[in-house]
């Protein structure tokens, strides 16, 4: 079975652009989750999506939004870039969400701001 | 709120040696523990977890015993290998959320040497 992959593996925007991360998580799971990686806030979740609906969201500003599509494929958009935004960003997909359940992590997409 | 302490390291240590890496949590329901480990370079890989109190997890000669009374969670390796070289996470989810959030603590890095 395939992994969670996300597109693009790495990106680079200068501030204020806009910028559209992409997550394809393992058939048949249908709840995908977002994670911030800094080196000065560690790990940090931002949002997750079932079945096409936002069950759960972080501590993060409204510039940070994410979509999932029927497929259970997932977008993530952050509007206004900020050099703060620089970050590693993580996708992980579980097969129902349920707080046992495992999370299979993607190899990230590392954003910079310039 | 919710929240995981480990020891940040980093440890160094020669091959064969006895890890250990301590985890503590705070949790105001009765969490999943897990265990992840991250590669350079790589998204996270699940090592290993326990879903209640006294549960031994256990993977590739990793184990960790779930703890309600001491609200511990310690990752333990009887001899560790070059290629246990990585940053170790360990990570709660609530049971009583609405939806599943990964709450990670700040990582260790261990650094194994020959």
């Amino acid at each position: 079975k395939a992994g969670v992959t996300q597109t693009p593996r790495y990106l680079i925007k200068t501030r204020g652009q806009q910028v559209t991360l992409s997550c394809s998580p393992i058939s048949g799971h249908r709840s995908v989750s977002w994670y911030q990686q800094t080196p000065g806030q560690g790990l940090q979740f931002l949002f997750e999506y079932f079945s096409e609906t936002q069950r759960n969201k972080g501590n993060f500003p409204g510039r940070f939004s994410g979509r999932q599509f029927s497929n259970s494929r997932s977008e993530m958009n952050v509007s206004t870039l900020e050099l703060g935004d620089s970050a590693l960003y993580l996708c992980a997909s579980s097969i129902r969400g349920g707080h046992t359940d495992t999370q299979y992590f993607g190899p990230g997409t590392r954003l910079t701001v310039l | 709120g919710n929240s995981v302490t480990q020891m940040e390291g980093p440890v160094t240590l020669s091959e064969e040696a006895f890890l250990t890496i301590n985890c503590t949590y705070t949790a105001t329901g009765y969490p999943s523990l897990f265990w992840y480990v991250q590669y350079p370079g790589e998204g996270l890989q699940l090592l290993l977890k326990a879903t209640k109190a006294d549960d031994k997890g256990s993977n590739k000669g990793f184990e960790a015993t779930y703890r309600k009374e001491t609200t511990s969670f310690h990752l333990e390796k009887g001899s560790v290998q070059v290629s246990d070289s990585a940053v170790y996470f360990c990570a709660l989810t609530e049971a009583n959320q609405a939806g599943t959030a990964l709450i990670f603590g700040k990582g260790t890095t261990l650094s194994v040497s020959s």
